[in-house]
Parts: structure tokens; C-alpha cells; sequence
């Protein structure tokens, strides 16, 4: 499974953007780009995922490198209710219905009131 | 629309016996898997299904079996309970190609004494 890294901690303030940095320099050319978030004593929540191009949704922006070794979540105005863990994943974009999805440790987000 | 559903939310067992806990999803996904989660860490995935009569093991799978009869159900039994299993335990969905994005229970918090 290819591996993502992330810094375990981030803060920043409210209503300031936030960017969420993933490496993950052993993606394989059909692996998608996922981003997951859990709140607080919650089951985690999907966000957004990619796989060449940038994406955008209500939730949040995703930025991919041109090699693809690395992408970057963005919350453009961050809330208190974005405080949470990221977790940045990537699946296998080939064989149908094997996708696992493998969790690493997550950033860990702080927004400053 | 329920989504995916865990049952129970809250569960105590003593060392040695045995329970299964459930999942079931009703938007007809093919792929489902079971996590567990110890304080302060990611998820860890135990087993997971592609599909009805198939399933897998993932990074944790010792102390757990599954099933998977039908598309919508997916239990998680503990054959004999031991205070490591202590965990919270999520189950999720998703359609099987790499693109979807997963659906996630709100987890069963489980104490083993």
C-alpha cells in the first residue's frame, strides 16, 4: 500500500485559510488522493479526493503537485468546527472493489478562536 | 436514508466472552470494512469485503472474524474477548472503484475487562 506523510500537528485561527500539506512520493500512477477528517467522537467524514487536477467542493480545495508526490488540503476560512484530524489516504484506482482504505496518524488541527 | 449503522454504540464485556458487533448499510455498496481505533491513534483496518461471500483480512485481523451474507451487512465477531480489543470500532462503506468515497458508522465503543 503506498504510504502518506503528515505533520502530526497544525494551528491556526479562525477564519484564517489553512493548508493541510500529504507527501506521498510512492503513489502510483491510479491511486486517488482521498482526505477524510474526524471531529471529536466522531467516525471520520469524507472531504474531498483527486487525482490529477485540482479539485474544489463546498468543504474545501484540493491541490495537486504536478508529479503528484504531494497535495494540499485547503480550508479556505477556517471555522472552530474544523477542528479535527486530516487524514490524507490514497486507493487504488484499478481493480474493482479491492480499494482498502489505509489510515495513517493524521494531522491533527487546532483553530484559534 | 440511514447511511451506515453500528450496533451497539456502548459495550462491556468481561475477558473470554464472545459478541458480534453489527453493521449494516443501506445505499447497496459493495465494499465494506471494519476499523478499529486505540486512544490518540488512526484507524486500523481488521477485515474488509468487496462483496457479498468475500471478504479479506487487513492490518489487525487476529482475535476477529467475518462474514458477509448479504450486500448490506457486514458483522464483526470477537470469539473470545481480551482486554487488548478494548477499542473503538468503525465500520465503513463505499462503492469499489477508487474514486468513491467511503461512509463511515458512528462507531462502537468497546471495553473488555
Amino acid at each position: 500500500d503506498a504510504k502518506t506523510t503528515q505533520p502530526n500537528s497544525m494551528e491556526s485561527n479562525e477564519e484564517e485559510p489553512v493548508h493541510l500539506p500529504c507527501n506521498h512520493s510512492t503513489i502510483s500512477g491510479t491511486d486517488y488522493i482521498h482526505w477524510y477528517r474526524q471531529l471529536p467522537s466522531q467516525g471520520p467524514e469524507y472531504v474531498i479526493h483527486g487525482l490529477t487536477s485540482n479539485v474544489n467542493n463546498r468543504m474545501a480545495s484540493l491541490a495537486i503537485a504536478e508529479d503528484r508526490k504531494s497535495s494540499t488540503l485547503i480550508l479556505h476560512r477556517a471555522t472552530l468546527r474544523d477542528a479535527a484530524v486530516y487524514y490524507c489516504i490514497l486507493r487504488d484506482g484499478v481493480i474493482q472493489g479491492a480499494q482498502k482504505l489505509v489510515f495513517g496518524q493524521g494531522t491533527r488541527l487546532t483553530i484559534n478562536p | 436514508n440511514a447511511g451506515v449503522t453500528q450496533t451497539p454504540k456502548f459495550q462491556v464485556l468481561k475477558t473470554g466472552q464472545s459478541m458480534t458487533l453489527q453493521c449494516a448499510q443501506d445505499m447497496n455498496h459493495e465494499y465494506m470494512s471494519w476499523y478499529r481505533q486505540d486512544p490518540g491513534m488512526g484507524l486500523r483496518l481488521i477485515h474488509y469485503s468487496v462483496g457479498a461471500g468475500i471478504t479479506d483480512q487487513g492490518e489487525v485481523p487476529n482475535g476477529y472474524n467475518v462474514s458477509r451474507s448479504t450486500t448490506e451487512d457486514f458483522p464483526l465477531r470477537l470469539l473470545s474477548a481480551a482486554p487488548s480489543q478494548t477499542s473503538v470500532y468503525f465500520c465503513a462503506s463505499s462503492y469499489g472503484q477508487g474514486s468513491a468515497e467511503a461512509f463511515f458508522g458512528q462507531g462502537t465503543r468497546l471495553t473488555v475487562v
